[in-house]
């Protein structure tokens, strides 16, 4: 098994620019979460989905980002327009089946710098 | 209502020393719990997990025990490596569907 797949796993923009982060979950799983990471804020769930349905989006700090699952082997992740203090390391995590109780599994992340 | 709460690092220790990371949690019910951990430049991934009371996960020299009564699931090793530095996570999972993570502890080890 390839594991959560993650693209590009760095970006580097300059403010202002749309930013599109890419993940394909585990072929099965019917969770998919985005997570973002700072050292300021830690680890911080954005949004989830289950078979392919935003389930919770609490966590999406403003209307400049917006997630989407048009099928269920990807998703994306879209800031526009993005700004510095977007900056971070965004993770994408798939489980198989109830996320809360199941393993969720990470892909390795995509690294964005906004300039 | 729900969180973790994990011991503040860094944890800076000489290879072969025993290790401790406290982490307690708030939750209703009886959620699952979990250690994650994040090697530099990488995703988190599953280090271990205990689903009810009592449970011990356990994983590469690494232990943790639910204790329901301390509402705890501190993280063992009885003599950590050089490759165990590390950020440790610990996690809880309910009902909501989602993981709730502590802050994380950055683990160094010195030869």
């Amino acid at each position: 098994d390839a594991g959560v797949i993650q693209s590009p796993r760095h970006e580097v923009t300059e403010m202002g620019q749309e930013v599109t982060l890419r993940c394909k979950p585990i072929s099965g799983h019917d969770y998919l979460f985005w997570y973002r990471q700072t050292m300021m804020r830690g680890l911080e769930l954005l949004i989830y989905f289950n078979n392919n349905v935003p389930i919770d989006d609490s966590g999406m700090p403003e209307d400049r980002f917006s997630a989407k699952m048009p099928n269920a082997s990807f998703s994306t992740l879209k800031i526009q327009p993005s700004e510095p203090r977007d900056s971070a390391v965004y993770f994408c995590a798939s489980s198989l089946v109830t996320g809360g109780a199941d393993t969720q599994y990470f892909g390795p992340g995509t690294r964005l710098t906004v300039l | 209502g729900n969180s973790v709460t994990q011991m503040e690092g860094p944890v800076t220790l000489s290879e072969e020393a025993f290790l401790t990371i406290n982490c307690t949690y708030t939750a209703t019910g009886y959620p699952s719990l979990f250690w994650y951990v994040q090697y530099p430049g990488e995703g988190l991934q599953l280090l271990l997990k205990a689903t009810k009371a009592d449970d011990k996960g356990s994983n590469k020299g690494f232990e943790a025990t639910y204790r329901k009564e301390t509402t705890s699931f501190h993280l063992e090793k009885g003599s950590v490596q050089v490759s165990d530095s590390a950020v440790y996570f610990c996690a809880h999972g309910g009902a909501t569907n989602k993981l709730i993570f502590g802050t994380g502890t950055l683990l160094a080890v010195q030869p």
